[in-house]
């Protein structure tokens, strides 16, 4: 079946970049996203990526995807106390029209320190 | 914001019993997913109604159902609660069936914290 992993957490000094990284086994994913959760709160869509793209960048966010190695990765510039969440990659294909629903990973808990 | 709203923000049941867990979507949003996400996982696909009608399921059994309405309401339904279905439950919905991005973000609402007890 299809899997998404994650590093389970990363510590980041306030102003520094931020990388978080993913990895997922299905080959026939064809969006890939990047979504925030804080504390007590539901799923926030932050960026997405179409399988075609390398790059997208949308303000302080960056996406890379290696579609070869199947490799994601969000960069946060000039990470924020106010980024402290958890970060969840996800990939569909979509082929279905997303009757599918999305693949999670684990989670990436971002801790800011000051 | 979200425009999404569940209810009740928290629950506790007993093993074995029943449960109703509702989603508020959006206006106008045809499509709803449902999703688990147990502590420190990440959320995991139940499955998804479009129009009223079921078109989407991942790998739950059948005690899980649900109910969509024509005014944008949802249900989830757990029958014979165990243990195991204590989790965040999230519902997410989007205009149309396609899913994100090719309509528009799935906007996910604060979720219902459901602990079987």
């Amino acid at each position: 079946g299809e899997d998404v992993e994650q590093s389970l957490f990363l510590s980041v000094r306030e102003g520094d970049s931020s990388v978080i990284n993913c990895t997922y086994t299905d080959s026939s994913s064809t969006y890939l996203y990047w979504y925030k959760q804080e504390p007590g709160a539901g799923l926030q869509l932050l960026t997405y990526i179409f399988s075609n793209m390398d790059m997208k960048q949308d303000q302080r966010l960056t996406v890379l995807l290696n579609k070869k190695d199947k490799h994601l990765s969000l960069r946060i510039a000039d990470t924020q106390t106010g980024d402290s969440a958890i970060y969840f990659c996800a990939e569909s294909d979509n082929s279905g029209g997303g009757a599918d629903g999305l693949t999670f990973g684990k989670g990436t808990h971002l801790i800011i320190q000051p | 914001e979200t425009g999404v709203t569940q209810s009740p923000t928290h629950l506790i049941k007993t093993r074995g019993q029943q449960v109703t867990l509702r989603c508020s979507s959006q206006s106008g949003h045809n499509t709803v997913s449902w999703y688990q996400q147990a502590l420190g996982q990440g959320p995991q696909f139940i499955f998804q109604y479009y129009r009223e009608e079921e078109n989407g399921r991942g790998n739950f059994p059948p005690r899980f159902s649900g109910l969509q309405f024509p005014n944008y309401s949802s249900e989830l339904n757990v029958n014979a609660l165990e243990l195991d279905d204590s989790a965040l439950y999230l519902c997410a919905s989007s205009l149309g069936l396609a899913g994100p991005p090719l309509d528009t973000e799935a906007f996910f609402g604060q979720g219902t914290r459901l602990t079987v007890v």
